[in-house]
């Protein structure tokens, strides 16, 4: 099965920084998205980007997917001392509807 | 609205006795939900995939005799880890879809810190 891979695996920037992580991935997906994760709890969705689109924007986050490079970035601007999370990339295979593998995740600490 | 309940929110047991796992879609009827584990620092990795009315099916290495699996109604699916041993300790979380939506987000639940002693 595929995995997704996230980098850097940790980020330590200071409050109003913007923040970027990348992820990667091995096969053709349908949809990729971005979940956070406070520590010690569930995850909660961010952000989708289907296979056809290259950039999607909420807020302070921009997500942009390069499906050529099997890769895709998530940006928060002008980050926050909440912003502190983990940050997971989570792919949907064609034929798997619904059925995601989520990458290794990036801890971003904002200090404050 | 689409809220997932997950209970307990953790959990202590002994070696050899079995914990049982709730998870709810409070707010939508859940035909599907995804019972995931996580181990600290480390991603989430999909253990089985609950259907409603019919057997869960199982990813590869996870044990079904292991981690027993029911949906008998369209808001609730149970996780039973039998004979737990310590090395089952770890983080539990459940997720659902909204059924008829296609490219939905998972909607989680808070997740179970299991710690077997």
């Amino acid at each position: 099965s595929q995995q997704g891979e996230e980098d850097p695996q940790a980020l330590s920037i200071q409050e109003g920084e913007n923040a970027t992580m990348n992820c990667s991935y091995k096969t053709s997906i349908n949809n990729l998205q971005w979940y956070r994760q406070n520590s010690g709890r569930g995850l909660v969705h961010l952000i989708l980007i289907r296979s056809n689109e290259r950039e999607k924007h909420s807020g302070r986050l921009r997500v942009t997917l390069d499906t050529s490079k099997k890769s895709s970035s998530l940006l928060i601007t002008a980050s926050r001392a909440a912003d502190t999370a983990s940050y997971f990339c989570a792919t949907n295979r064609i034929q798997g509807a619904q059925k995601l593998v989520f990458g290794q995740g990036t801890r971003l600490t904002i200090n404050p | 609205g689409a809220v997932v309940s997950q209970h307990p929110s953790w959990v202590i047991c002994k070696s050899g006795t079995s914990v049982k796992i709730e998870c709810r879609s409070l707010d939508f009827q859940a035909t599907t939900m995804f019972w995931y584990r996580q181990f600290p620092k480390q991603s989430l990795m999909l253990m089985a995939t609950s259907n409603e009315g019919s057997k869960a099916t199982y990813e590869q290495g996870v044990e079904k005799d292991k981690f027993l699996i029911n949906h008998a109604s369209l808001t609730l699916s149970t996780l039973t880890v039998t004979s737990a041993h310590p090395e089952d300790s770890s983080f539990y979380i459940c997720s659902a879809v909204i059924p008829g939506q296609n490219n939905s987000p998972l909607h989680f639940g808070n997740g179970t810190r299991l710690t077997v002693t």
